[in-house]
């Protein structure tokens, strides 16, 4: 089946500095990519929704400015948590759609993010 | 607002047992469900998905049945085993655009 790569799986850093996560699709071109997070002991709540080359679409109580997302082409989207602080630890995780017809959807491994 | 319920929080079991996981959706209008399983830190693996014109979808022990109707679906698991200790989230989407609403999870613990 098809693959999402997510990287780092774990980052552990100091607060205010900046964290890049990376979502990649490996054997299909993504129409559009999601970034969840998930606190503990809790559901996943969607982030945002980035299409290839054009402005992320962020939920609603999410900081764009804070959680920078670039989707530069169509088998990666980034995510940047910029100046992070403790409240921002969480697990952060990615999702891949292409397709039409159906569900084609698949999700990265995920990265657990500790601020300190 | 679509919102995505699942009951029981938790679940412990003793190997063998057959159970059933609930999920329970406010909006009826949806475009498929999707069984997921997660393990500790880790990413999502999907079981099972259920468009909406469909009542069930079975892959080995699991077979997961959908009333869009009354806004219901449960996630059968035959003759458990400690392998499947997870959490189990369940997801709705209102159109084929991946965006995925998710239910808080049920987590099962198979004792041996």
């Amino acid at each position: 089946g098809a693959v999402v790569s997510q990287h780092p799986s774990r980052v552990i850093c100091k607060s205010g500095t900046s964290v890049k996560i990376e979502c990649r699709s490996l054997d299909f071109q993504a129409t559009t990519m999601f970034w969840y997070r998930q606190f503990p002991k809790q559901s996943l709540m969607l982030m945002a929704t980035s299409n290839e080359g054009s402005k992320a679409t962020y939920e609603q109580g999410v900081e764009k400015d804070k959680f920078l997302i670039n989707h530069a082409s169509l088998t990666l989207s980034t995510l940047t948590v910029t100046s992070a602080h403790p409240e921002d630890s969480s697990f952060y995780i990615c999702s891949a759609h292409f397709g039409t017809g159906g569900e084609k959807l698949f999700f990265g491994s995920g990265t657990q993010l500790s601020v300190l | 607002k679509q919102e995505v319920t699942q009951i029981p929080a938790a679940l412990s079991v003793p190997e063998g047992e057959n159970l059933v996981l609930n999920c329970s959706f406010t909006d009826s209008a949806i475009y498929n469900l999707q069984w997921f399983r997660q393990d500790p830190g880790k990413g999502l693996t999907s079981l099972l998905l259920i468009q909406s014109s469909q009542r069930e979808q079975t892959s080995g022990r699991l077979n997961a049945s959908l009333d869009k109707s009354s806004g219901r679906s449960t996630l059968y698991i035959a003759a458990s085993q400690p392998g499947d200790s997870a959490t189990y989230l369940c997801a709705v989407t209102g159109g084929n655009t991946g965006k995925l609403i998710f239910g808080q999870g049920t987590t099962l613990q198979v004792k041996p």
